[in-house]
């Protein structure tokens, strides 16, 4: 079946650094890829479509220039925490789907990122 | 955008016991999942569902799309079904992208 590594699972990081997060689909090609953010508690919000050779599409109240995507292969998407604060530490998952149906969406399995 | 509401918010049931989780949308989909949030954070696919009946061991899903809902039935509930349950959809309208319910939270007790 379809799979999507991200990379890495737990991150700690000084406040006003910067974090990046690799998504891989590792058996098949993903033109778009999905970055969500969930806090404790809570459901996944969606953050930004991902889009292979383009820039990304940002959900309304996601700050772009925070938030770097990268969408440079067929297989590849990274998100990029800017100047990382305490409140923006969260779990981050991301997602891709494989094929055009009939599969759904397969996640990856998450980072956790903790900005001390 | 379309609004996904899930229902009950938390559950807590006996072992053994039987279960239906409910997920309302507002608008017609074309993509409907089921997933199951272990507490490792990992989204277990349980279900693609964007209409008609599923059936996959002790779990089975029914959506009626016309009507806007969807069911997930966990029968003989085990304790390793506890956890944190979510449907997630797909606009119609929108390119690709689900957007998720607000989830169910789910207590199997021995």
């Amino acid at each position: 079946g379809a799979v999507v590594s991200q990379h890495p699972s737990r991150v700690i990081c000084k406040s006003g650094t910067s974090v990046k997060i690799e998504c891989r689909s590792l058996d098949f090609q993903a033109t778009t890829m999905f970055w969500y953010r969930q806090f404790p508690k809570q459901s996944l919000m969606l953050m930004a479509t991902s889009n292979e050779g383009s820039k990304a599409t940002y959900e309304q109240g996601v700050e772009k220039d925070k938030f770097l995507i990268n969408h440079a292969s067929l297989t590849l998407s990274t998100l990029t925490v800017t100047s990382a604060h305490p409140e923006d530490s969260s779990f981050y998952i991301c997602s891709a789907r494989a094929g055009t149906g009939g599969n759904g969406y397969t996640f990856g399995s998450g980072t956790r990122l903790t900005v001390v | 955008g379309i609004q996904v509401e899930q229902s009950p918010p938390d559950l807590i049931l006996q072992e053994g016991a039987n279960s239906t989780l409910r997920c309302n949308f507002s608008d017609s989909v074309n993509n409907l999942q089921w997933f199951h949030q272990n507490p490792w954070g990992q989204l277990i696919n349980l279900f693609y569902i964007p209409s008609g009946t599923k059936q996959n061991g002790r779990l089975s899903a029914t959506t009626v799309a016309t009507e806007r809902y969807s069911l997930l039935y966990i029968s003989s509930s085990q304790t390793t079904d506890s956890g944190v349950y979510f449907c997630a959809v797909g606009e119609s309208s929108s390119a690709s992208k689900i957007i998720f319910g607000s989830g169910t939270r789910l207590s199997i007790r021995p």
